[in-house]
């Protein structure tokens, strides 16, 4: 079975810092991971995704996330945080492509 | 621009009410969810369908049922809504590419949510 924890229901930073959101996974075969953002009121956004290939990904917003099998980590990163990224961040896994396991969402704040 | 539309944004029934929440997408997408999602419990899957007329069950779902008659529409069904069905529900679809190494697994689009309270 799949599972997904992402580390930290709430993050806050500074305008200008480093955003690193944390996201862990358990599966049992290689599986292919997501993260998604939620801005209030709205539904989801993908941000970016890790099918196959270069473990280092890049997504829309300067976000980025690296998949580290050795750790089963899929973290999320972004190297200078802006007002307008304050949002909710969902890391997903999915290994049939019918189904999507979520974590339970990290509430980023970005402090002016 | 890919869309999926749900029928409203905000939603308010009655405990007993039956409850019609509609999914549409415009993308020939094979594949359609639906969750719930709750504050400190992310998004739990209620039901999704992978073809007309399919359906298969989620993690979550007791109390709801799910029609799909067209490809481009899925529909959530509360036979007798209750106050803990109180939350913010969300349709996706997506398309599953085996075999295309640059896309993979097909990602899910989601549409902009209905929040739904039942008094």
């Amino acid at each position: 079975a799949q599972s997904v924890t992402q580390l930290g229901s709430h993050v806050s930073v500074s305008e200008g810092a480093l955003v690193l959101l944390r996201c862990n996974y358990s599966s049992s075969v290689p599986p292919y991971l997501f993260w998604y953002v939620q801005y209030p009121n709205q539904g989801l956004q993908l941000l970016l995704k890790y099918t196959t290939g270069a473990t280092l990904v890049k997504g829309i917003n300067g976000f980025e996330a690296e998949f580290k099998k050795s750790e089963t980590s899929f973290h999320l990163t972004k190297p200078s945080a802006h007002m307008s990224d304050a949002a909710e961040y969902f890391c997903a896994v999915s290994v049939t492509g019918n189904q999507f396991y979520f974590g339970t969402g990290t509430s980023l704040t970005v402090i002016p | 621009d890919v869309k999926v539309t749900q029928s409203s944004r905000y939603l308010v029934k009655r405990t007993g009410e039956k409850v019609f929440l509609e999914c549409v997408q415009d993308m020939d997408h094979e594949n359609m969810f639906w969750y719930r999602q709750d504050p400190g419990l992310g998004l739990r899957l209620i039901y999704f369908s992978y073809d007309v007329k399919m359906k298969e069950k989620g993690d979550i779902p007791e109390g709801y049922s799910v029609s799909r008659e067209k490809k481009e529409r899925f529909s959530l069904i509360l036979e007798s809504a209750s106050t803990n069905q109180t939350s913010m529900y969300l349709c996706a679809s997506s398309q599953t590419r085996l075999g295309d190494s640059s896309f993979g697994f097909g990602e899910q689009f989601f549409g902009p949510g209905t929040r739904l309270t039942v008094l």
